[in-house]
């Protein structure tokens, strides 16, 4: 059955870069796209970039000039890279897949809460 | 972007009543909405996709509608177990914009 899971580091100082890695199993990420999606705690989800099938990339405006998104298709493996963190990016992180290149979250993985403090 | 406002924030119902969520988009969207259930402490649960399809395993008493800019989704005969918070999330363009949410309390 299809499985996402996050990994990475629970805190980041401020400014610093967070790196988090979503490991996959179930299907192929050169069939299926993955995403990215964060929340803040309390609030709504916030969609922060996608991995096309075809490895292209989609991001969120608001995020672009600080986000990065990248694939090891070898390893199952999508990648998250976010510089200049601040606190307001406090929040669950959580990568999600899309079937058959559809637009909609269709599997998400457990989530990893990222704090920013110092 | 297409801003997605949703409402009430907030929803109390006894149990076997019918509960009905808005979301209404800020540009036109077609059928392009999605509504997910996010328990306490879990991630969000894909219920209902584009075309108000019910996702496989999904009990029939949810539901949704709509077209454009306004769309509602409803739970007939509410359940104990149906407690968490919904979101609408609009797939027409990118961003993917979601709801700020609904929170279903059960008396």
């Amino acid at each position: 059955q299809v499985q996402l899971k996050e990994s990475g580091p629970g805190l980041v100082q401020p400014s610093e870069t967070l790196s988090l890695t979503c490991t996959v199993s179930g299907f192929s990420l050169t069939s299926y796209s993955v995403s990215w999606v964060r929340q803040p705690s309390g609030k709504g989800p916030e969609w922060m970039g996608r991995m096309w099938y075809d490895g292209d990339t989609a991001y969120n405006s608001a995020l672009k000039s600080r986000l990065s998104i990248s694939r090891d298709t070898s390893k199952n493996q999508v990648f998250l890279k976010m510089n200049s963190l601040q606190t307001d990016d406090t929040g669950t992180y959580y990568c999600t897949s899309h079937t058959m290149g559809m637009d909609w979250f269709a599997y998400w993985g457990q989530g990893t809460l990222v704090t920013v403090s110092s | 972007e297409t801003t997605v406002t949703q409402s009430p924030a907030s929803l109390s119902m006894a149990v076997g009543e019918k509960v009905s969520i808005s979301c209404k988009t800020s540009t036109d969207i077609d059928d392009d909405m999605n509504w997910y259930q996010q328990k306490s402490g879990e991630a969000p649960k894909l219920l209902i996709s584009e075309g108000n399809t019910l996702r496989p395993g999904v009990p029939s008493r949810f539901s949704s509608s709509g077209y454009g800019t306004d769309f509602v989704f409803t739970i007939n005969n509410v359940l104990l177990g149906d407690e968490g918070i919904y979101y609408c999330q609009q797939s027409d363009n990118v961003p993917y914009t979601f709801g700020a949410g609904t929170k279903l309390e059960l008396k």
